[in-house]
This record gives C-alpha cells, sequence and structure tokens, in this order.
C-alpha cells in the first residue's frame, strides 16, 4: 500500500507564475488535509477537504490559494501569482473516512521556491 | 477556538537519560492527541496517538506520552534515550466534537540528544 504521494519534491516558481502541488492520499482514504511549513517553524493548517467538498479552509489566504480534491485524481493546492513568501515547504496529509479517528499519515512534502 | 503548545523550542538531553518532551492543549470536548516526529527534509511520521482509554499509551521507537485531563496536557516520554532520537516533535490536537474537524499542531520542539 503506497503512502501519500506528493509531487513534485521540489518546485521553483518566479515571481507572477502558478505553482500547483499535487497530492494522492493513501489507497481508501478520503480526507486530505495541506499544511504550510516555513524553515524552522511548526505546521500551519491550511485547508481539509473530503472528495469534492472543501470541510475547513481557514487557514487558507484569501486571495491566490486554492485547493480541490477531485472525484477522480489527486487533490490540487494551487497558488496563483506566487511571491517570495509562498517559500516553504507544503505538506499533505490524508486520512480514511469513518466514525473511528485515525492518525494522518503525511507525504514527503513539495518544497517551493518562489525566485 | 482549539491550541496546542509546545513550551520548549529545544530540549537537549544525554544519550542514555529518560527525556521529556512537553504539550499542552486547549479544544473542546474530549480531545484526540497525536505525537509526530520529522527527520530534516522529510515528512512526519506518526508516532502514537491517545483517543480513550489508559491514560498511558506507547508508540513507535519506545516513546510513550501520558495523557492528563485535569492539566490538559500531553507529554511525550522516553526511559532512555538514543542519539537516533535527535529530531523535531510535533504534538497535535483534533476535537472530538465532530468526525469532520481539522488537526492542528503545535510549534514543534527540537530534540538533540548528546553522546
Amino acid at each position: 500500500n503506497a503512502g501519500v504521494m506528493q509531487n513534485p519534491r521540489h518546485l521553483v516558481r518566479r515571481r507572477g507564475q502558478e505553482a500547483r502541488l499535487r497530492c494522492s492520499p493513501m489507497k481508501g482514504h478520503s480526507h486530505v488535509y495541506w499544511y504550510r511549513q516555513l524553515p524552522e517553524e511548526g505546521l500551519k493548517f491550511m485547508v481539509y477537504l473530503q472528495k469534492e467538498n472543501i470541510i475547513d479552509e481557514s487557514g487558507m489566504p484569501k486571495e491566490r490559494f486554492s485547493a480541490e480534491f477531485p472525484k477522480e485524481g489527486p487533490s490540487i493546492l494551487r497558488i496563483q501569482q506566487v511571491v517570495r513568501g509562498d517559500s516553504a515547504a507544503y505538506f499533505c496529509a490524508s486520512s480514511p473516512a469513518g466514525v473511528v479517528v485515525t492518525e494522518a499519515f503525511f507525504g514527503q512534502g513539495t518544497r517551493l521556491t518562489v525566485v | 477556538a482549539q491550541s496546542v503548545a509546545q513550551p520548549e523550542d529545544q530540549v537537549n538531553v544525554a544519550e542514555g537519560n529518560p527525556l521529556t518532551v512537553k504539550c499542552t492543549y486547549s479544544v473542546s470536548g474530549n480531545p484526540y492527541l497525536f505525537w509526530y516526529v520529522q527527520y530534516p527534509n522529510r515528512g512526519l511520521q506518526f508516532l502514537l496517538k491517545y483517543i480513550t482509554g489508559d491514560n498511558l499509551v506507547k508508540g513507535s521507537y519506545g516513546f510513550e506520552a501520558e495523557f492528563n485531563k485535569s492539566q490538559t496536557s500531553f507529554h511525550l516520554k522516553k526511559p532512555s534515550a538514543l542519539v537516533s532520537d535527535s529530531a523535531l516533535y510535533f504534538c497535535a490536537v483534533r476535537p472530538g466534537y465532530s468526525s469532520a474537524s481539522k488537526i492542528i499542531f503545535g510549534s514543534g520542539t527540537r530534540l538533540s540528544i548528546r553522546p
């Protein structure tokens, strides 16, 4: 059973370009979380999605950032018109649906560098 | 609002000595609590969780944590530290009032084990 897959692992974008980060959850998982980590800092919650639904986007900046988790395919975190301050590691985690609470499983992250 | 506090940015311990990494939380309802470890340039790895039942939970790599409801704490412990335990440790909480709730992480504690 493959783990949470994120790609690309490293992404370099010039200021003003768009960044698309992909996350394929573990097989059977229908919940996806996105977090951002700045160097030497903790994880900041961005968005929580279930298939075709955004459950909680309270941590997502109102502008330039969007996320989706379609019925088919990976979850996408999209950052439009990137700025230097967007440089960070972005982590995706997934968990299964159901009544029993389980831990979330993390991918290796995408390290975005804006130049 | 739910929150997690890790009061120590860094903990230094000699190899073979016991270690404790502190965590306190604030959440509505019963908490679901987790500990994760992060090695350099990697994603987060799950260590252990408290959902219900025995206040002392055991996890991976010899780690354990004690849930204390009156002190709203969930400290991570290990009886004898190894140099290989050196890493960044995160405490996380998920409120139990809803199955559709986000997981919030603390700011992290860097554990350094000296030989």
